[in-house]
């Protein structure tokens, strides 16, 4: 089993749809990442959360420490949100990066 | 304020080979880690580097190293390449060790015939 479990690994809304991506983890965590991968490889930084909830324009992250458990949530989603979304865990022990397989969204206009 | 810097961004060598891959972090970021990234194994850290010290290090067998020098710059190394070194090799800077959002270059694709 995976120390970081993202679900699903695949999704395909309609512009405009609410979507919701779930990461599961194992291990004692500082700090949990969320990241947005396109076409071609480069990666940018989305969330960093240690508790709570983020919010950033249509992008909202939130957390729960005691259940291991994080979601990104994209509203009024575009087609411009076509990526792979990768949640990433900054482990306590070590404080290495421990990286989910990443979920590929695709919004269709 | 320029972003991370990562050179070569392609690059294409043989088995047994060795390859250098650089990476220039955001001015001020003392921290820079590495990542590879494949098809089959997604993303998986390699190193992270703070003043010039190795802080942490991933599963990696010894040909992969790296170091990081006083201008925060730092470099990896595969040494005697093997097939399945072929891979997208990402670094990412920071302010600070282990804490802070973290700033990804664009990569090095590195192909090993």
């Amino acid at each position: 089993k995976n120390e970081v479990e993202q679900s699903p690994q695949n999704l395909t809304a309609q512009e405009g749809e609410f979507i919701t991506i779930n990461c599961s983890y194992s291990v004692g965590i500082s700090a949990l990442h969320w990241l947005q991968q396109h076409p071609g490889g480069g990666i940018v930084s989305l969330f960093m959360l240690s508790s709570g909830k983020k919010k950033h324009g249509r992008l909202i992250a939130t957390i729960n420490i005691q259940e291991k458990h994080s979601s990104l949530h994209i509203t009024a989603s575009h087609p411009r949100d076509s990526a792979v979304y990768i949640c990433a865990v900054k482990e306590t022990s070590g404080s290495r990066l421990t990286f989910g397989e990443g979920t590929q969204l695709t919004v269709n206009p | 304020k320029a972003g991370v810097t990562q050179t070569p961004r392609y690059l294409i060598k043989t088995r047994g080979q060795q390859v250098t891959l650089s990476c220039s972090p955001i001015s001020g970021h003392r921290s820079v880690s590495w990542y590879q990234q494949t098809p089959g194994q997604g993303l998986q850290f390699l190193f992270e580097y703070f003043s010039e010290t190795q802080r942490n290090k991933g599963n990696f067998p010894g040909r992969f190293s790296g170091r990081q020098f006083s201008n925060s710059r730092s470099e990896m190394n595969v040494s005697t390449l093997e097939l399945g070194d072929s891979a997208l090799y990402l670094c990412a800077s920071s302010l600070s060790w282990g804490t802070g959002e973290l700033f990804f270059g664009e990569g090095s694709r590195l192909t090993v015939l």
